[in-house]
């Protein structure tokens, strides 16, 4: 089966910048989560979505992060404005929403620069 | 929240050796454990998964044992080889709805020839 895609896979803006990502999750999967993973560290749960509604934004930076999964399969996720400290992977997964079927299945990420 | 702890952050094994990595979390009603493998550049992928009304689970030479008294769970790798060397994450969660993955700060494994 084919995997999580990723685009772009590799972004670099300045500051104040806006920047898009984009995720289009395992066909069938309904709960999608955006990760961001800065150097060094485990991936961190920014947003989760069940098909098209969010299940937990509890982590996102509200002020410039913001997600979208409209039609309950691509999601897009953005930052506006970029901060330094926004660099970082930011890793799409998706997983099928049944019983114990926890398993998520990871994208290649976007590599966010900032400058 | 839950909050999981890994150690160690560098392990470096001769080929053929064991390697241990040991993570704790906090949260008594996580019922779900996965162990993902991350080459450099790539994307995390799961390696092995455990739940806890088991104890221990194996496949081929990685296991992963859990004490849920204690809130600890580890990875054993045997006969380590060249290509298991990556870095290595624990994660935790409550199985269910959420399922918000808790991730480990890492290890980095490195197998020497």
């Amino acid at each position: 089966e084919a995997g999580v895609a990723q685009s772009p896979r590799y972004k670099i803006i300045e500051k104040r910048q806006s920047v898009a990502f984009w995720c289009n999750p395992i066909s069938g999967h309904a709960t999608l989560y955006w990760y961001q993973q800065i150097l060094g560290q485990g991936p961190k749960l920014l947003i989760q979505f069940q098909n098209n509604g969010v299940v937990d934004d509890s982590q996102l930076p509200k002020d410039r992060f913001s997600a979208e999964r409209l039609k309950g399969v691509d999601s897009t996720l953005k930052i506006q404005p970029a901060k330094l400290e926004d660099s970082a992977v930011y890793l799409c997964a998706s997983s099928l929403e049944a019983d114990r079927q926890e398993t998520q299945y990871f994208g290649p990420g976007t590599r966010l620069l900032v400058l | 929240g839950e909050n999981v702890e890994q150690h160690p952050s560098t392990l470096s094994v001769q080929e053929g050796d064991s390697a241990v990595i040991k993570c704790t979390y906090s949260d008594s009603a996580s019922n779900y454990f996965p162990w993902y493998k991350q080459e450099l550049g790539k994307r995390p992928q799961l390696i092995i998964d455990i739940r806890s009304n088991v104890g221990e689970k194996k496949d081929q030479r990685i296991a992963v044992t859990l004490n849920k008294t204690a809130k600890h769970f580890s990875l054993h790798i045997t006969e380590t080889q060249p290509e298991d060397s990556a870095v290595y994450f624990c994660a935790a969660t409550l199985s269910g709805s959420a399922r918000q993955l808790t991730f480990g700060s890492g290890t980095q494994l490195t197998v020497l020839p």
